[in-house]
């Protein structure tokens, strides 16, 4: 099965700085990747996704990097604000299953 | 507008008791799941329902059951609440894409009290 894994449960930053939050899934055949933002007392909300055939993608102020070689997905965050704190997760879903697996979260603090 | 809805927000009980959460999503998805987030924020898959079949099912206990009466809804139902069962129950729908994406809308979540 899949299991991932953040590598830090808390991220503290200074406002206007950028923000890296990084993830590790193990199952090699996970072909969709997920970050999702979750403030307090609500649901998770979609930031931004990415195909395995793709190592980078963009939206507004957040990149997305995926190493397929490592097994390794990063979220990048431009200009951090104070809205942007939150609990971050990444999610995984690969092998033909429906369902996503969801790493542990990062909490990312931002510091003025 | 909401995407996904559950109700209730809080649900407070004793031991013992059976309750039911309820979900509904007006995005027209074909797929809707239920997780239960714990203390620690870990987000664990429950079921989900697809064209009204159970696809995934982990390993819960038997006394939760999903139910889909149609597409738009899937009900949580809990029997004999246990401590350990209190959480955060979050439900979420999706849509299968031809390209294969997966992208999950999750409702507000429920917080479940169980003392």
């Amino acid at each position: 099965g899949e299991s991932v894994g953040l590598h830090l449960p808390t991220l503290s930053v200074q406002e206007g700085d950028n923000s890296i939050i990084n993830c590790a899934y193990s199952n090699s055949a996970s072909d969709y990747f997920i970050w999702y933002k979750q403030e307090s007392g609500k649901g998770p909300q979609f930031i931004i996704d990415i195909r395995s055939n793709m190592d980078k993608r963009q939206g507004q102020r957040v990149t997305v990097l995926l190493n397929k070689t490592v097994k390794h997905l990063s979220l990048q965050i431009a200009a951090t604000q104070p809205g942007d704190s939150a609990v971050y997760f990444c999610a995984v879903a690969g092998g033909g299953a429906d369902g996503l697996t969801f790493g542990k979260g990062t909490h990312l603090i931002i510091q003025p | 507008d909401t995407a996904v809805s559950q109700t209730p927000k809080y649900l407070v009980t004793q031991m013992g008791n059976d309750k039911s959460i309820k979900c509904e999503q007006n995005l027209g998805h074909d797929t809707m799941y239920w997780y239960k987030q714990d203390s620690k924020k870990f987000l664990k898959i429950m079921f989900s329902y697809n064209n009204k079949e159970l696809i995934i099912n982990e390993t819960v206990p038997n006394r939760f059951s999903p139910k889909s009466p149609d597409k738009a809804h899937l009900n949580l139902h809990i029997n004999s609440l246990e401590l350990g069962d209190s959480a955060v129950y979050f439900c979420a729908s999706s849509q299968r894409s031809q390209r294969g994406t997966r992208t999950q809308y999750f409702g507000p979540g429920t917080r479940l009290t169980v003392l």
